[in-house]
């Protein structure tokens, strides 16, 4: 069964400051990976996918099978980001996404 | 962009008792609807997946009688909580796959259900 780990529950850094969250998975197949964001009392929405390799907001995210990761990253972190920021799989025979627990991060002054 | 909507907001009700809470796709044609159930500061748990006009598939551990869901059209899921216990209480967030981006997902607002 495929798994989605984010390590860190709670991320916290200053404005300007570069934020990279961590999503680690494990399946034996070619996933899709996504992140997903919520900001303060809204609905879950899509950040990125990896399949269309752009940036949102000046995010990236790069899917490296040999470590089985999809760290999010933005190099200038900005107040306006701090948010829940959940990584998600889904297999390629698949339609649900299995979610991981979420990491909240916070961009201070 | 496409939008999924969920009511009500919020609802409380007596143990006991049977709760509806609707996920209408609003401007899109959705072949499945997913079914969340959120703890506080926790992740997204998925209760089940529908697609319309057949039964729902259950994820191991939720109760199938319990918990209700329908699937009429292409636009609209119900799930009734039926004879709700405290235990029961909790933020549910459905989402729904559209039928020309299958590849995303879009998620409704939530319906935080209090059982008392």
């Amino acid at each position: 069964a495929q798994r989605v780990t984010q390590p860190e529950k709670l991320l916290s850094v200053f404005k300007g400051a570069p934020v990279e969250l961590k999503c680690n998975y494990s399946y034996s197949g070619s996933p899709e990976l996504f992140w997903y964001v919520q900001y303060s009392r809204q609905r879950l929405q899509l950040l990125l996918r990896h399949i269309s390799r752009e940036s949102i907001k000046g995010f990236t995210a790069d899917l490296n099978k040999g470590e089985t990761s999809f760290h999010l990253k933005k190099p200038f972190a900005q107040e306006e980001d701090s948010a829940m920021y959940y990584c998600a799989l889904r297999t390629t025979s698949g339609s649900r996404l299995t979610f991981g627990e979420g990491t909240q991060l916070t961009v201070n002054p | 962009g496409a939008v999924v909507s969920q009511h009500p907001s919020r609802v409380i009700c007596k143990s006991g008792t049977s709760v509806k809470i609707e996920c209408r796709s609003l401007d899109f044609q959705a072949t499945t609807m997913f079914w969340y159930r959120q703890f506080p500061k926790q992740s997204l748990m998925l209760m089940a997946t529908s697609n319309e006009g057949s039964k729902a598939t259950y994820e191991q551990g939720v109760e199938k009688d319990k918990f209700l869901i329908n699937h009429a059209s292409l636009t609209l899921s119900t799930l009734t909580v039926t004879s709700a216990h405290p235990e029961d209480s909790s933020f549910y967030i459905c989402s729904a796959r559209s039928l020309v981006n299958s590849y995303e997902q879009y998620f409704g607002p939530g319906t935080r259900l209090t059982v008392t």
